[in-house]
């Protein structure tokens, strides 16, 4: 079956570290996103992408970045953690842009930042 | 910017009874409405969706409305169940030219048995 996963599922790193979050889809979706879920604060986004090549900032997108090589792959990575980036972190994707489409969630990443 | 709020944060109800949750959006370009789910440690998984151009939508025991003129759409939940216990996202978005999404701070639904 199809899916969308995310490792690590837990991460654990101290502050100023490079850390990269996975996420990967068998949809084939062109559209993918990451949020980070904070309590108070809902899901906000971070990046997201309708192709590959395709990269967008969101509205938390200080101090993260997103590459996107491939359908399946959209990697989130944190350039010098810092303890403000502790959270939840969820990836999405969705089939087509311009269209009434459901967002796909995977399980969630919890990183914290020491 | 573009904003989604929802009311109310925290919602407690009795088993068998309804659950009203409120969105109200800023960006009048929205079209689209998405109402996610999300029980303790899951994933967000969609429940429910409004489009633009239709006011009121229903599936079972849930449904929502929609008002366009004042931004605002509404998720209600009637007879309540234990397993309807989580927290509630509204988004909106907008469908064509774009798919950036805007969630609402949730709502955590707790029904009493």
């Amino acid at each position: 079956d199809a899916e969308i996963t995310q490792s690590p599922r837990h991460k654990i790193t101290e502050t100023g570290r490079q850390v990269t979050l996975a996420c990967h889809q068998t949809w084939n979706h062109n559209n993918m996103f990451w949020y980070r879920q904070d309590l108070g604060h809902g899901l906000r986004l971070i990046h997201y992408s309708y192709g590959v090549q395709d990269t967008n900032k969101g509205e938390v997108s200080d101090g993260y970045s997103v590459s996107r090589s491939n359908t399946e792959d959209l990697p989130l990575t944190l350039e010098s953690a810092a303890s403000s980036q502790t959270s939840v972190y969820f990836c999405a994707s969705s089939a087509e842009k311009g269209l009434y489409n459901e967002q796909f969630f995977g399980p969630g990443t919890r990183l914290t930042v020491l | 910017g573009e904003n989604v709020e929802q009311h109310p944060s925290t919602l407690s109800v009795q088993e068998g009874d309804s659950a009203v949750i409120k969105c109200t959006y800023s960006d009048s370009a929205s079209n689209y409405f998405p109402w996610y789910k999300q029980e303790l440690g899951k994933r967000p998984q969609l429940i429910i969706d409004i489009r633009s151009n239709v006011g009121e939508k229903k599936d079972q025991r849930i449904a929502v409305t929609l008002n366009k003129t004042a931004k605002h759409f509404s998720l209600h939940i009637t007879e309540t169940q234990p397993e309807d216990s989580a927290v509630y996202f509204c988004a909106a978005s907008t469908g064509t030219g774009g798919f950036k999404t805007i969630f609402g701070a949730g709502t955590r639904l707790f029904v009493k048995a």
